[in-house]
């Protein structure tokens, strides 16, 4: 089993669209969980950073963490063609831990 | 605010050509990374480096060198280009430790032919 599993996409939804991408993982150490948004020939920018389990809420944005399901969620919520981007999962925890990316999911809001 | 720059944005090179990619950041991060990012795959580490003087391998680290002479330049090297290593390069930085959010670069898209 890989350590980060993330939904392959792509993904395509219209305007205004709830969207919900989410990744599973492994390795119980993980304590820290990020989400990039990567853009067309851009490299990743750091959209969401969260340690405990629960919500955090920025803007649009809602990330969840749910560690004693190995589970986090991230939610977008009133989705614009200016979202649509390739959106990874990370997460780090342990001794001589190093990020662990997810594969990255393609989301395309239709106008 | 430049953030993690990084030259060449695009480079074709030959098999068995050499080159360096390089990567400065402005941010006084301590730590630097080295990733590729190929079709699918998402990131695989190369290299690291906690700090100016000390490097360390990554998980894909073969074919590549790399030297941290300063604390804002990470610069990493191809001796003998392989088709292979047709990839995008992207450096990062983070301040302090490895839990610490890291700051991309817009990568270098190499072709090797």
């Amino acid at each position: 089993q890989k350590e980060v599993e993330q939904d392959p996409g792509p993904l395509s939804v219209p305007e205004g669209a709830i969207v919900s991408l989410n990744c599973t993982y492994s390795n119980s150490a993980f304590q820290y969980f990020m989400w990039y948004r990567q853009y067309s020939r851009k490299g990743p920018e750091l959209l969401m950073y969260t340690y405990s389990s629960g919500n955090k809420e920025d803007g649009r944005f809602t990330a969840q963490v749910d560690k004693s399901s190995k589970y986090i969620s991230l939610f977008i919520r009133d989705s614009q063609p200016s979202d649509s981007a390739t959106y990874l999962c990370a997460m780090i925890g342990g001794a001589n831990s190093k990020l662990t990316f997810g594969k990255g999911i393609t989301l395309s809001v239709r106008p | 605010n430049a953030g993690v720059t990084q030259t060449p944005k695009f480079r074709i090179l030959k098999i068995g050509q050499s080159m360096t990619l390089q990567c400065t950041q402005d941010m006084n991060h301590n730590y630097m990374y080295w990733y590729r990012q190929d079709p699918g795959m998402g990131l695989k580490l190369i290299y690291y480096s906690v700090g100016a003087g000390i490097t360390d391998k990554g998980e894909v680290p073969n074919g590549y060198n790399v030297s941290r002479s300063t604390t804002e330049d990470f610069p990493l090297r191809l001796e003998l280009a392989a088709p292979s290593q047709t990839s995008v390069y992207f450096c990062a930085s983070s301040y302090l430790g490895e839990n610490q959010p890291q700051h991309f670069g817009d990568g270098t898209r190499l072709s090797i032919l």
